[in-house]
Protein backbone atom coordinates (compact mmCIF):
# COMPACT_ATOMS: atom_id res chain seq x y z
CA UNK A 1 0.00 0.00 0.00
CA UNK A 2 1.67 3.62 -1.19
CA UNK A 3 1.98 5.91 1.46
CA UNK A 4 3.26 9.29 1.14
CA UNK A 5 5.11 11.12 4.04
CA UNK A 6 5.35 15.02 3.83
CA UNK A 7 8.04 16.27 6.15
CA UNK A 8 8.31 18.73 8.16
CA UNK A 9 4.87 19.05 9.19
CA UNK A 10 5.24 23.25 9.45
CA UNK A 11 7.67 25.41 8.66
CA UNK A 12 7.65 29.09 9.45
CA UNK A 13 10.41 31.37 7.88
CA UNK A 14 11.06 35.04 7.45
CA UNK A 15 10.60 36.58 4.05
CA UNK A 16 12.78 36.22 1.29
CA UNK A 17 14.18 32.89 2.68
CA UNK A 18 14.61 30.21 0.02
CA UNK A 19 12.85 26.74 1.41
CA UNK A 20 12.61 23.26 0.87
CA UNK A 21 9.99 21.08 1.45
CA UNK A 22 9.93 17.09 1.55
CA UNK A 23 7.54 14.48 -0.25
CA UNK A 24 8.36 10.78 0.59
CA UNK A 25 6.38 7.66 -0.58
CA UNK A 26 7.22 4.19 -0.15
CA UNK A 27 6.49 2.78 -3.77
CA UNK A 28 8.27 3.89 -6.10
CA UNK A 29 6.01 2.27 -9.07
CA UNK A 30 3.99 5.52 -9.51
CA UNK A 31 2.14 7.43 -12.58
CA UNK A 32 3.17 10.65 -11.99
CA UNK A 33 3.70 12.85 -8.59
CA UNK A 34 1.92 16.13 -7.84
CA UNK A 35 2.39 19.36 -5.75
CA UNK A 36 -0.49 21.64 -4.76
CA UNK A 37 -1.19 24.12 -2.61
CA UNK A 38 -4.06 24.57 -0.39
CA UNK A 39 -5.38 27.53 1.36
CA UNK A 40 -7.46 27.19 4.45
CA UNK A 41 -11.25 26.78 3.45
CA UNK A 42 -10.42 26.18 -0.34
CA UNK A 43 -9.78 23.51 -2.79
CA UNK A 44 -6.15 22.84 -3.91
CA UNK A 45 -4.43 24.34 -6.75
CA UNK A 46 -1.99 22.48 -8.77
CA UNK A 47 1.58 23.77 -8.82
CA UNK A 48 3.84 20.97 -10.40
CA UNK A 49 3.06 17.76 -12.02
CA UNK A 50 6.50 15.42 -13.18
CA UNK A 51 5.46 12.55 -14.58
CA UNK A 52 7.33 9.20 -13.42
CA UNK A 53 10.15 9.67 -16.39
CA UNK A 54 10.94 13.32 -15.45
CA UNK A 55 13.43 14.62 -12.73
CA UNK A 56 11.99 18.25 -12.15
CA UNK A 57 9.53 20.81 -13.36
CA UNK A 58 10.04 24.42 -12.59
CA UNK A 59 7.64 27.40 -12.69
CA UNK A 60 8.81 30.67 -11.66
CA UNK A 61 9.56 30.39 -8.23
CA UNK A 62 8.95 26.82 -7.33
CA UNK A 63 10.89 23.83 -8.74
CA UNK A 64 9.92 20.31 -7.81
CA UNK A 65 12.22 17.29 -8.29
CA UNK A 66 11.46 13.53 -8.38
CA UNK A 67 14.28 10.76 -7.43
CA UNK A 68 11.52 7.78 -8.23
CA UNK A 69 14.07 5.36 -7.02
CA UNK A 70 14.59 6.71 -3.58
CA UNK A 71 10.97 7.44 -3.26
CA UNK A 72 11.51 10.69 -3.03
CA UNK A 73 10.53 14.28 -4.11
CA UNK A 74 11.16 17.75 -3.46
CA UNK A 75 9.42 21.08 -3.54
CA UNK A 76 12.38 23.96 -3.46
CA UNK A 77 10.66 28.04 -2.99
CA UNK A 78 12.82 30.52 -4.19
CA UNK A 79 12.76 33.86 -1.98
CA UNK A 80 9.87 33.05 -0.11
CA UNK A 81 6.98 36.02 0.06
CA UNK A 82 4.02 36.26 2.73
CA UNK A 83 1.32 34.94 0.13
CA UNK A 84 3.30 31.78 -0.04
CA UNK A 85 1.92 30.57 3.00
CA UNK A 86 -0.28 27.76 2.54
CA UNK A 87 -0.17 24.14 3.44
CA UNK A 88 1.50 22.37 0.08
CA UNK A 89 0.47 18.98 -0.70
CA UNK A 90 2.45 16.34 -2.11
CA UNK A 91 0.27 13.16 -4.11
CA UNK A 92 1.08 10.34 -6.50
CA UNK A 93 -0.62 8.68 -8.49
CA UNK A 94 0.12 4.84 -8.35
CA UNK A 95 1.23 2.99 -11.93
CA UNK A 96 -2.38 1.44 -13.25
CA UNK A 97 -4.29 3.23 -11.06
CA UNK A 98 -6.35 6.77 -11.57
CA UNK A 99 -5.86 7.42 -8.02
CA UNK A 100 -3.83 9.97 -5.95
CA UNK A 101 -2.37 9.17 -2.41
CA UNK A 102 -1.85 12.28 -0.13
CA UNK A 103 0.64 13.43 1.97
CA UNK A 104 -0.55 15.04 5.09
CA UNK A 105 0.75 18.33 3.99
CA UNK A 106 3.18 20.90 5.15
CA UNK A 107 2.09 24.01 6.42
CA UNK A 108 4.10 26.74 5.40
CA UNK A 109 3.78 30.25 7.34
CA UNK A 110 6.32 33.42 5.51
CA UNK A 111 6.27 35.88 8.02
CA UNK A 112 6.70 39.78 6.98
CA UNK B 1 -9.30 30.26 -15.12
CA UNK B 2 -11.11 27.35 -12.91
CA UNK B 3 -11.40 24.57 -14.86
CA UNK B 4 -13.73 22.48 -12.20
CA UNK B 5 -16.66 24.80 -10.43
CA UNK B 6 -17.98 23.53 -7.15
CA UNK B 7 -20.89 24.44 -5.43
CA UNK B 8 -22.01 25.46 -3.01
CA UNK B 9 -18.50 26.76 -1.13
CA UNK B 10 -20.29 26.12 2.35
CA UNK B 11 -23.56 24.84 3.41
CA UNK B 12 -24.98 24.40 6.93
CA UNK B 13 -27.71 22.17 7.20
CA UNK B 14 -29.86 20.63 10.25
CA UNK B 15 -29.29 17.13 11.18
CA UNK B 16 -31.01 14.72 8.69
CA UNK B 17 -31.55 16.30 6.31
CA UNK B 18 -30.15 16.03 2.35
CA UNK B 19 -27.42 18.13 0.86
CA UNK B 20 -26.10 18.25 -2.77
CA UNK B 21 -22.72 19.19 -4.08
CA UNK B 22 -22.30 19.64 -7.45
CA UNK B 23 -19.26 20.14 -9.35
CA UNK B 24 -18.87 21.11 -13.23
CA UNK B 25 -15.85 20.44 -15.40
CA UNK B 26 -15.70 23.49 -17.16
CA UNK B 27 -14.91 23.51 -21.46
CA UNK B 28 -14.10 19.76 -21.40
CA UNK B 29 -15.61 16.50 -20.94
CA UNK B 30 -14.68 14.67 -17.19
CA UNK B 31 -15.53 10.97 -18.08
CA UNK B 32 -14.31 10.46 -14.75
CA UNK B 33 -14.76 12.69 -10.98
CA UNK B 34 -13.49 11.99 -8.32
CA UNK B 35 -14.76 13.09 -4.32
CA UNK B 36 -12.68 13.67 -1.53
CA UNK B 37 -13.26 14.76 2.27
CA UNK B 38 -10.84 16.35 4.42
CA UNK B 39 -11.52 16.51 8.28
CA UNK B 40 -9.37 19.05 10.11
CA UNK B 41 -5.58 18.58 10.04
CA UNK B 42 -6.14 15.53 8.09
CA UNK B 43 -5.25 14.42 4.10
CA UNK B 44 -7.76 14.64 1.38
CA UNK B 45 -9.40 11.44 1.69
CA UNK B 46 -10.99 9.58 -1.66
CA UNK B 47 -14.39 8.99 -1.17
CA UNK B 48 -15.51 7.34 -4.36
CA UNK B 49 -15.05 7.58 -8.12
CA UNK B 50 -17.89 8.46 -11.02
CA UNK B 51 -17.34 7.18 -13.94
CA UNK B 52 -20.68 8.83 -16.47
CA UNK B 53 -23.32 6.30 -17.14
CA UNK B 54 -22.27 3.91 -14.85
CA UNK B 55 -22.27 3.52 -11.17
CA UNK B 56 -19.74 5.10 -8.72
CA UNK B 57 -16.47 3.14 -6.94
CA UNK B 58 -16.51 3.61 -3.47
CA UNK B 59 -13.55 3.27 -1.50
CA UNK B 60 -13.71 0.95 1.91
CA UNK B 61 -15.59 2.41 4.58
CA UNK B 62 -17.85 4.67 2.89
CA UNK B 63 -21.47 4.33 2.54
CA UNK B 64 -22.84 4.14 -1.00
CA UNK B 65 -25.84 4.67 0.27
CA UNK B 66 -25.12 7.86 2.18
CA UNK B 67 -23.02 9.47 0.04
CA UNK B 68 -25.33 9.22 -3.09
CA UNK B 69 -22.94 10.10 -6.14
CA UNK B 70 -24.54 10.71 -10.05
CA UNK B 71 -22.94 11.73 -12.95
CA UNK B 72 -24.93 11.66 -15.55
CA UNK B 73 -23.76 14.11 -17.95
CA UNK B 74 -20.02 14.18 -19.24
CA UNK B 75 -19.59 18.16 -17.41
CA UNK B 76 -21.22 17.52 -14.14
CA UNK B 77 -20.92 15.41 -11.17
CA UNK B 78 -23.34 15.37 -7.57
CA UNK B 79 -22.77 13.73 -4.73
CA UNK B 80 -25.65 14.06 -2.42
CA UNK B 81 -25.36 13.61 1.98
CA UNK B 82 -28.21 12.06 2.29
CA UNK B 83 -29.56 12.28 6.54
CA UNK B 84 -26.84 14.51 7.43
CA UNK B 85 -25.12 13.87 10.69
CA UNK B 86 -22.86 16.48 12.62
CA UNK B 87 -19.90 13.78 12.41
CA UNK B 88 -20.48 14.31 8.21
CA UNK B 89 -19.60 17.71 8.58
CA UNK B 90 -16.10 18.11 6.50
CA UNK B 91 -14.55 19.80 3.55
CA UNK B 92 -15.73 17.97 0.38
CA UNK B 93 -13.50 18.88 -2.87
CA UNK B 94 -14.49 17.05 -6.28
CA UNK B 95 -11.88 16.63 -9.07
CA UNK B 96 -11.04 15.32 -12.90
CA UNK B 97 -8.29 15.31 -14.72
CA UNK B 98 -8.34 16.69 -18.37
CA UNK B 99 -6.23 14.89 -21.55
CA UNK B 100 -3.84 12.47 -20.70
CA UNK B 101 -1.39 13.72 -18.20
CA UNK B 102 -2.38 12.66 -15.32
CA UNK B 103 -2.75 16.13 -13.85
CA UNK B 104 -5.42 16.44 -11.72
CA UNK B 105 -7.61 19.61 -10.62
CA UNK B 106 -9.97 20.48 -8.31
CA UNK B 107 -13.02 22.08 -7.26
CA UNK B 108 -12.55 25.09 -4.65
CA UNK B 109 -14.63 22.74 -2.37
CA UNK B 110 -17.60 22.61 -0.23
CA UNK B 111 -17.98 23.05 3.52
CA UNK B 112 -20.49 21.19 5.32
CA UNK B 113 -21.52 22.33 8.76
CA UNK B 114 -24.26 19.75 10.07
CA UNK B 115 -25.93 21.19 13.44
Amino acid sequence: KQEVTQIPAALSVPEGENLVLNCSFTDSAIYNLQWFRQDPGKGLTSLLLIQSSQREQTSGRLNASLDKSSGRSTLYIAASQPGDSATYLCAVIQGGSEKLVFGKGTKLTVNP
Amino acid sequence: GAVVSQHPSRVICKSGTSVKIECRSLDFQATTMFWYRQFPKQSLMLMATSNEGSKATYEQGVEKDKFLINHASLTLSTLTVTSAHPEDSSFYICSTDRGNTGELFFGEGSRLTVL
